[in-house]
């Protein structure tokens, strides 16, 4: 069965670096998708993303994160520059059609420690 | 404003026992609800979806209730087994959402004890 994938499964980084998470969502699925889950807390919703182009951002996605789809497989997440509160599990997911009315489809996800 | 929220942060059931998650939403205007799973380390896994012209949606072992009228949406998972033991999360998605996003609930931890 397809699945979404993501590299690395662990990430512990510095404050202040910056890091790439990476992601190749489902092969014939048109809509990306970050959210990150703080520990023990709920799924967040990032972003959104189809056509090479932003579709939606929530607040947590401020100036140091940014998206993009560098070839026809990869998908990525970068932040800038590190803070100890985005330590958290960020995922990817994809959906076939669209974001609205669609099942998401998650990766197993990044841990990021930031020290 | 828009919430999906979770009424028991926790549930321990019989093994063998049914199990009723509950969830709350907030805006009356939500047309699709999706309930996911969360096994540890892994990502939230779909089990069932229900758009808001059902009130009753069945799958394998999984059944999906919805009421409008309190705004209310339940999970019920028959004859629970070891393998159910996860976070159940309530998600909200739909045109009344403001944009290209699906909102989770905070998510029940649901333990099966043997």
């Amino acid at each position: 069965e397809p699945e979404v994938t993501q590299t690395p499964s662990h990430q512990v980084t510095q404050m202040g670096q910056e890091v790439i998470l990476r992601c190749v969502p489902i092969s014939n699925h048109l809509y990306f998708y970050w959210y990150r889950q703080i520990l023990g807390q709920k799924v967040e919703f990032l972003v959104s993303f189809y056509n090479n182009e932003i579709s939606e951002k929530s607040e947590i996605f401020d100036d140091q994160f940014s998206v993009e789809r560098p070839d026809g497989s990869n998908f990525t997440l970068k932040i800038r520059s590190t803070k100890l509160e985005d330590s958290a599990m960020y995922f990817c997911a994809s959906t076939t059609s669209g974001p609205l009315r669609e099942k998401l489809f998650f990766g197993s996800g990044t841990q990021l420690s930031v020290l | 404003g828009e919430s999906v929220g979770l009424h028991l942060p926790t549930l321990s059931v019989q093994e063998g026992d049914n199990s009723i998650i509950n969830c709350a939403y907030s805006n009356s205007a939500s047309d699709y609800f999706i309930w996911y799973k969360q096994e540890s380390g892994k990502g939230p896994q779909f089990i069932i979806d229900i758009r808001s012209n059902m009130d009753k949606r069945q799958g394998q072992r999984v059944t999906v209730l919805l009421n409008k009228t309190v705004k209310h949406l339940s999970l019920q998972i028959a004859a629970t087994q070891p393998g159910d033991s996860a976070v159940y999360f309530c998600a909200e998605n739909g045109d009344n959402t403001g944009g290209f996003k699906t909102i989770f609930g905070a998510g029940t931890r649901l333990f099966v004890k043997a």
